[in-house]
């Protein structure tokens, strides 16, 4: 099956710094990355859509300065938490769509992110 | 919109069956039904697209009521492995959406 990778699969970091999030499809081409946040017993919240060679589209709440995301090729996607705060501690996890709307969506394992 | 999910919690026991419902407010283009268990990334279920679809594998079905925008999940002869935190996610566009997925359905299975 299809595998997206995640890395790092944690980070515990200084409030104010910034942390990058790389999310890799290793066996398909996805047209399409998603961004998504799940806060502790929560659900998976939709952050961002990411299309190969053009900006991301941000759900309604989401900081595009704070967030950034880059999709530099098809099998790569990037989310940079800048100047992470403690409430920006979470799981993020990313997923892949090699097809079109109505297809699967491949996750990656999720990174746990810690702002101190 | 983000769809509605019950119950919120299912305990049973292990070889009972179990039904978590999936509704939206919004017309549905798809739904797509994953497993979480704690710490770990969701697990790809499956994915219905037209009204009365149906799909199954091994003890585990699912149907899309387009025209009531529902998806019920049915869990038959529940496994140990069963256990975990059920989400329903929809796509109401033809487009690049990401998915809106419910607040999720706990399921814990006792021996």
């Amino acid at each position: 099956g299809a595998v997206v990778s995640q890395h790092p699969s944690w980070v515990i970091c200084k409030s104010g710094t910034s942390v990058k999030i790389e999310c890799r499809s290793l066996d398909f081409q996805a047209t399409t990355m998603f961004w998504y946040r799940q806060f502790p017993k929560q659900s998976l919240m939709l952050m961002a859509t990411s299309n190969e060679g053009s900006k991301a589209t941000y759900e309604q709440g989401v900081e595009k300065d704070k967030f950034l995301i880059n999709h530099a090729s098809l099998t790569l996607s990037t989310l940079t938490v800048t100047s992470a705060h403690p409430e920006d501690s979470s799981f993020y996890i990313c997923s892949a769509r090699p097809g079109l709307a109505g297809s699967e969506q491949f996750f990656g394992p999720g990174t746990r992110l810690t702002v101190l | 919109q983000q769809p509605v999910q019950s119950p919120q919690a299912v305990i049973l026991r292990e070889g009972e069956d179990a039904v978590i419902n999936c509704s939206s407010s919004k017309a549905l283009y798809s739904v797509h039904w994953y497993r979480q268990k704690h710490g770990e990334a969701p697990v790809f279920l499956m994915i219905l697209l037209k009204g009365g679809e149906q799909k199954g594998h091994e003890k585990i079905s699912a149907s899309f009521n387009e025209k009531k925008q529902q998806s019920s999940l049915y869990l038959t002869a529940s496994q140990l492995s069963y256990s975990g935190t059920y989400f329903c996610g929809t796509e109401t566009g033809g487009g690049a959406d990401g998915l809106t997925f419910g607040k999720g359905t706990h399921l814990i299975i006792q021996p």
